[in-house]
């Protein structure tokens, strides 16, 4: 059974700082690996998509990387600012499921 | 907006009762995803559903609980008699298509249904 994995659970930093964020799950054959955006008491927003064959994908100050090979994909986040404060969940896509980490609680300091 | 909408966004029920989320997915999508979120937990598949067809209901609980997704209407979420342990946030996912040729198409949530047994 797949099992998805996410540290640190809880992260703070000062605004501006680059940091890093990871992902590892157990089983690689996966179809995708999907990062999200949760803020409190909202749904998931999509971040970025990761398809199997792909190593990494960007959006503006995100850069998210896969290997699959190793099951660890990371949500790289450039120049933090206070509205990035929220909790960050990856997603694998394996057969009809999605399996979910438990996240990392994002905090940026003015 | 023609996101996914969910609804009541909020739910209170006494033990017992039935509990009814109701999930209307994107525009143009045909493929829902239920999902629970315990407090402090990440979110546990429960359904996956095409219209008039449940595909995966490995993660639904095997009493009391039930989905469908009607050719016309929201997919809707069923707890009967419900029990403390119901109370989580409810998400519903969507994407237009599902499976290793569309491992392309992200999923989109709603705003959830927070659920809440007294």
């Amino acid at each position: 059974k797949q099992e998805v994995t996410q540290i640190p659970a809880a992260l703070s930093v000062p605004e501006g700082e680059n940091l890093v964020l990871n992902c590892s799950f157990t089983d690689s054959a996966i179809y995708n690996l999907q990062w999200f955006r949760q803020d409190p008491g909202k749904g998931l927003t999509s971040l970025l998509l990761i398809q199997s064959s792909q190593r990494e994908q960007t959006s503006g100050r995100l850069n998210a990387s896969l290997d699959k090979s190793s099951g660890r994909s990371t949500l790289y986040i450039a120049a933090s600012q206070p509205g990035d404060s929220a909790t960050y969940l990856c997603a694998v896509h394996t057969g009809n499921q999605f399996y979910f980490g438990t996240g990392t609680s994002l905090t940026v300091i003015p | 907006n023609a996101g996914v909408m969910q609804n009541p966004r909020h739910l209170v029920r006494r033990r017992g009762q039935e509990a009814r989320l109701r999930c209307s997915p994107m525009k143009g999508h045909s493929h829902v995803y239920w999902y629970r979120q315990l407090p402090e937990e990440g979110l546990k598949f429960m359904v996956y559903l095409q219209k008039e067809n449940i595909i995966d209901e490995s993660g639904m609980p095997k009493e009391r609980f039930s989905a469908e997704f009607p050719k016309e209407g929201p997919s809707i979420l069923r707890i009967q008699q419900v029990v403390r342990g119901d109370s989580a946030a409810y998400f519903c996912a969507s994407s237009p298509r599902a499976g290793t040729l569309y491992s392309n198409q992200p999923q989109h949530f709603g705003d959830g249904t927070r659920l809440s047994i007294l």
